[in-house]
């Protein structure tokens, strides 16, 4: 089937505005994990989603930032009063089981704070 | 604090000239260490999972090797299409998350 899905490919908003990115899994996958990737830095992990379990948010970088996953499917990762340190791509990948699984990820949504 | 450092930082090599990518990891008990391949706008592609040291994993031109400090990514008679950057991952027994290294950029001109 399809990959990972991530919407909007591409956004531009204005400092202090939220934002919202949207991230449709792999069908069946129970394990979906956010990254963040900085031009020229690794990836940088925000928050991980287990199945029903509560979601690992150790890598959120501040209280601006949150996510949600609906129906153990799609993910909405949230920024509020959007700074200019945030931009950034914004990955989401999926895995059948989180353990010893590799990631599926999606081409990601690259955020630029003017 | 697991790290994960990822060296040279870029390479450059002429199809055909074989090389190696380096993976240096610290991390209080490996679950599992991955090489995943990037090419520009697009995410980062599987390539390899390796568990223990010793192990060694192999897919066209590319090998994998693991030790108990680092990993190496071979690459044996580049072609043009293998330019890309090379991440990679570690997965430690008492964490969620995948702990990415900084990635080799590498340029294989013909």
């Amino acid at each position: 089937g399809a990959g990972v899905s991530q919407s909007p490919s591409n956004k531009v908003t204005e400092k202090g505005k939220d934002v919202e990115l949207r991230c449709d899994p792999i069908s069946g996958h129970t394990a979906l994990y956010w990254y963040r990737q900085s031009l020229g830095q690794g990836l940088e992990f925000l928050i991980y989603f287990q199945g029903n379990s509560a979601p690992d948010k150790s890598g959120l970088p501040s209280d601006r930032f949150s996510a949600e996953r609906t129906g153990g499917s799609v993910s909405t990762l949230t920024i509020q009063r959007t700074q200019q340190e945030d931009s950034a791509v914004y990955l989401c990948a999926s895995s059948p089981t989180g353990d010893f699984s590799p990631l599926h990820f999606g081409n990601g949504t690259r955020l630029t704070v003017t | 604090e697991d790290q994960v450092t990822q060296s040279p930082e870029a390479l450059r090599l002429q199809e055909g000239e074989s090389s190696s990518l380096n993976c240096s990891y610290t991390v209080s008990g490996l679950r599992g260490l991955f090489w995943y391949r990037q090419d520009p706008g697009k995410g980062p592609e599987f390539l390899f999972t390796l568990y223990s040291a010793g192990e060694e994993k192999e897919k066209e031109r590319l090998k994998a090797t693991l030790t108990k400090k680092e990993s190496f990514l071979h690459i044996t008679a580049p072609k043009p299409e293998d330019s890309a950057t090379y991440l990679c991952a570690v997965q430690a027994n008492n964490n969620n998350d995948m702990r990415f290294g900084a990635g080799t950029r590498l340029t294989v001109k013909p």
